[in-house]
């Protein structure tokens, strides 16, 4: 079982459309969750962090769920820039510096 | 915000032959870089993670005497791709993490393509 496991997609969606992207992660002790965004072509930049009671930052919004070691982003009036792909990456027990990317999952916002 | 440049951003060579890539923090000190091969369609995995001053501790199945790392200064890192076949060609990323005020993140370079003829 991969350590990090998103669907590749891809998620075709209308513009202003809600999209949400699931992941799951193998193991229970990680610490650290994040969302990363890649462009094509492009290094990875930071969307946002994941915390245990859930965040928002504008149009997204991430949760996480220990219990069933799922990661979820919730993309809302989904816009043309949207379009990229989206990687759950997490940080697991005991490698504070180490970070495990999933394959990410594509979204193509449609005008 | 916080500045990791790489270079070259691309790079084209014969195979045999090594290729070296800068990693540099512009704006901020890194004690710690990391650094990342993406193949296409593929997750970005990480292949050593290198500490200023100190040998680099590379991920299980990474050659180290093929992938030389040098982490010289709290501002650069270099990877060397020696002796360079087909099969390195490969999107090459490097990270960098903060020695304060930034320690939670890593910031990443742009990236160098390598492909090896």
């Amino acid at each position: 079982r991969k350590e990090v496991e998103q669907d590749p997609g891809p998620f075709n969606v209308p513009e202003g459309a809600t999209v949400a992207f699931n992941c799951t992660y193998s193991n229970s002790a990680s610490q650290s969750f994040f969302w990363y965004r890649q462009d094509c072509r492009k290094e990875p930049k930071l969307l946002m962090s994941v915390y245990s009671s859930g965040n928002e930052d504008g149009r997204f919004t991430a949760q996480l769920n220990r219990a069933s070691q799922y990661i979820s982003l919730l993309i809302r009036d989904s816009k043309l820039s949207d379009s990229a792909t989206y990687l759950c990456v997490v940080n697991p027990p005991g490698a504070t510096n180490k970070l495990i990317f999933g394959t990410g999952t594509l979204l193509a916002v449609q005008p | 915000g916080a500045v990791v440049s790489q270079h070259p951003s691309w790079v084209i060579c014969k195979s045999g032959t090594s290729v070296k890539i800068e990693c540099r923090s512009l704006d901020f000190q890194a004690t710690t870089m990391f650094w990342y091969r993406q193949f296409p369609k593929q997750s970005l995995m990480l292949m050593a993670t290198s500490n200023e001053g100190s040998k680099a501790t590379y991920e299980q199945g990474v050659e180290k005497d093929k992938f030389l790392i040098n982490h010289a200064s709290l501002t650069l890192s270099t990877l060397t791709v020696t002796s360079a076949h087909p099969e390195d060609s490969s999107f090459y990323i490097c990270s960098a993490r903060g020695t304060s005020g930034k320690t939670d993140t890593q910031y990443f370079g742009p990236g160098t393509r390598l492909t090896v003829l």
